[in-house]
């Protein structure tokens, strides 16, 4: 996890807040990926990029969710407007790979929406 | 799209046992098999993996074996420790990278 740096660690906002989520990957990794995980659905991929570019964002699950990587070194995954069904840890990871190696897991963000 | 099975949810085993979990995926095209812990309020971390075209693959404590024609794969560990105490998530690749549900693996000392 050191590869990757996730903030805030915790939030807790208000239902109808905009939130954003930040993850700094260290260089050298093509890949990044947006999970989020709770109890009922364990770890599901939101969307990954390669060299910067949205390659699936199929995993998204509302207009309400957006994310971007500006450059190699930065990616934001913003809720707008969040709802307590959001409540989740929200993790970064960064590869060499879309299909095999290794995942290097931030560790996370947890978010809660009242 | 790829779906995986784990079982069992959770698991207590005495110091010094062995712990197996196992897994079954439904994509036959799945080609690459890892495996991760995940301890208290961290992300999850590869410990071993396995691609298809190996049977078993053993890395000191932890082995894991997979099973292309029935499609499924299992974590061993053995001489189990307190620290070994963690969640344990299977993933499988196919056109689709999908984890496993998790195993809450408790190691009583």
């Amino acid at each position: 996890d050191a590869g990757v740096i996730q903030s805030p660690r915790h939030e807790v906002t208000e239902m109808g807040q905009e939130v954003t989520l930040r993850c700094k990957p260290i260089s050298g990794h093509d890949y990044l990926f947006w999970y989020r995980q709770t109890m009922m659905r364990g770890l599901e991929l939101l969307i990954y990029f390669n060299n910067n570019v949205p390659i699936d964002d199929s995993g998204m699950p509302e207009d309400r969710f957006s994310a971007k990587m500006p450059n190699a070194s930065f990616s934001t995954l913003k809720i707008q407007p969040s709802e307590p069904r959001d409540s989740a840890v929200y993790f970064c990871a960064i590869s060499n790979s879309a299909n095999t190696g290794e995942l290097f897991f931030g560790e996370g963000s947890r978010l809660t929406v009242l | 799209g790829e779906n995986v099975e784990q079982h069992p949810s959770t698991l207590s085993v005495q110091e010094g046992d062995s712990a197996v979990i196992k897994c079954t995926y439904s994509d036959s095209a799945s080609n690459y098999f890892p495996w991760y812990k995940q301890e208290l309020g961290k992300g999850p971390q590869l410990i071993i993996d396995i691609r298809s075209n190996v049977g078993e693959k053993k890395d000191q404590r932890i082995a894991v074996t997979l099973n292309k024609t029935a499609k499924h794969f299992s974590l061993h560990i053995t001489e189990t420790q307190p620290e070994d105490s963690a969640v344990y998530f299977c993933a499988a690749r196919g056109q689709n990278f999908v984890f496993g549900p998790g195993t809450r693996l408790s190691v009583l000392p």
